[in-house]
């Protein structure tokens, strides 16, 4: 059973839009959800995370929001940039978990100039 | 900035022939991964160890071996490779296992291409 799970696959928008992607979890002991950003040849890296005693995370255009009775986050990209044009994961850890870190399959995104 | 270094970079084999994947960190940390990325499948989890000599199973396991022989070095070993471990592969380091404050380390990928 996959832990983690992202929507769309794949997700094209205009420069200067809002791009919105969706992320589901299913173990409601996962406490935090880091989201890492993967550009074409190189290896993930983080871009941002929260915890789950969170329901907002902002650094600059990205943004973070949790609902923790629904298991679910999504990640808002506001005004978004050519250069943003990226895989993104979410992820979801927990406390108790073994140290493990869930990935999701990923969406990756393309903003059109 | 955490250093981890991938070696070889690309690698082409035949089927049954052995294959390492070389991780090195440099940040002291204690844990290390290995993930095999595909498309449609995200990032999955291959092995990873807490530290020196120590090893656990991850999600995929099946037909690779690995070995921590020091905190720097982690080890990816295929000894009979099948067209359908042909992948990237990324090593991954953490100083606190991925727990809520921790962040992976992720090297540059390895290319493997099994004919």
């Amino acid at each position: 059973q996959q832990q983690v799970r992202q929507s769309p696959q794949s997700l094209t928008v205009w420069e200067g839009e809002t791009a919105i992607l969706n992320c589901s979890y299913e173990d409601s002991t996962f406490n935090y959800f880091p989201w890492y950003q993967q550009f074409p040849g190189e290896g993930p890296a983080l871009l941002i995370s929260i915890s789950s005693v969170s329901d907002k995370k902002e650094d600059g255009r990205f943004t973070i929001f949790f609902n923790k009775r629904e298991k679910k986050l999504s990640l808002h990209i506001t005004d978004s940039q050519p250069g943003d044009s990226a895989t993104y994961f979410c992820a979801a850890s927990a406390r108790n978990n073994n140290n493990r870190i869930f990935f999701g399959d990923g969406t990756q995104l393309v903003v059109k100039p | 900035e955490a250093a981890v270094t991938q070696s070889p970079r690309n690698k082409v084999t035949v089927t049954g022939g052995n294959v390492t994947l070389s991780c090195r960190q440099t940040n002291s940390h204690n844990y290390m991964y290995w993930y095999r990325q595909d498309t449609g499948h995200g990032l999955r989890l291959i092995h990873y160890s807490y530290g020196a000599g120590n090893l656990q199973i991850g999600d995929v396991p099946d037909g690779y071996k690995a070995t921590r022989t020091t905190q720097e070095d982690f080890f990816l070993l295929l000894e009979l490779a099948s067209p359908s471990q042909t992948s990237l592969y990324f090593c991954a380091s953490s100083a606190t296992g991925g727990l809520n404050t921790g962040q992976l380390y992720f090297g540059e990928g390895s290319k493997l291409t099994v004919l």
